[in-house]
């Protein structure tokens, strides 16, 4: 699997948008980019994925580079409970069984 | 409610002793997967089952043990030949075993396991 690399954390302001950015240059023409985040001793849980063309649900926003060498995953207004870990995650539709987590991006969200 | 469980939450062990993590999902999914993670790090994958009576070994296989008798559970066996089992553990399942979008990976709430 192409590999991703992503800030080791970040930090924002309570009530602002946050960009968590992940680089992916070697990615394939079937690798679909996926979301997930860990809030404190618990187990991940699905945040977005797409393809090439940028996303929306309810939870983010994903906007995904023309060349789709990297994405950024958009959260519109930081609350107190988006303080997680963010993964990014290629995943080939095609032989990818499972998801593979690397380190992640630590977000702080300060009052 | 429809969902993964993973039981007991927390669970401690005198070193040298088999335990037996459970992982029970209701959600009909076909795949099922264990992983663990360690303080700081992300998850790295032990095994995975993609159907009922089969299971792969995943990056970090060696010391595990697993069984996937029904659709519905995939017990991990954490053995004593796992020589730094202290750890969290935590179980996923995915509708399909591959392809198609929408194919989100459900987590349980994992189980701390420290061995003595």
């Amino acid at each position: 699997d192409a590999k991703t690399t992503q800030p080791n954390s970040m930090e924002s302001n309570e009530e602002e948008p946050v960009h968590l950015p992940c680089n992916h240059s070697t990615i394939s023409g079937t690798d679909y980019i996926h979301w997930y985040r860990q809030l404190p001793s618990q187990g991940p849980e699905y945040v977005i994925h797409g393809l090439t063309s940028n996303v929306n649900n309810r939870m983010a926003s994903l906007a995904i580079a023309e060349d789709r060498k990297s994405s950024t995953l958009i959260l519109h207004r930081a609350t107190l409970r988006d303080a997680a870990v963010y993964y990014c995650i290629l995943r080939d539709e095609y032989s990818g069984y499972a998801l593979n987590f690397g380190k992640g991006t630590s977000l702080l969200v300060t009052p | 409610d429809g969902g993964i469980t993973q039981s007991p939450k927390y669970l401690f062990r005198k070193e040298g002793q088999n335990v037996t993590l459970s992982c029970e999902q209701n959600l009909n999914h076909d795949a099922m997967y264990w992983y663990r993670q360690d303080p700081g790090q992300g998850l790295r994958l032990i095994y995975y089952s993609q159907i009922v009576n089969d299971f792969q070994k995943g990056d970090i296989a060696e010391g595990y043990s697993v069984s996937r008798e029904k659709k519905e559970s995939f017990p991990l066996t954490v053995t004593s030949a796992q020589k730094n089992p202290t750890a969290f553990y935590l179980c996923a399942s995915r509708l399909e075993p591959r392809g198609s979008m929408n194919t989100e990976a459900f987590f349980g709430q994992g189980t701390r396991l420290t061995v003595v």
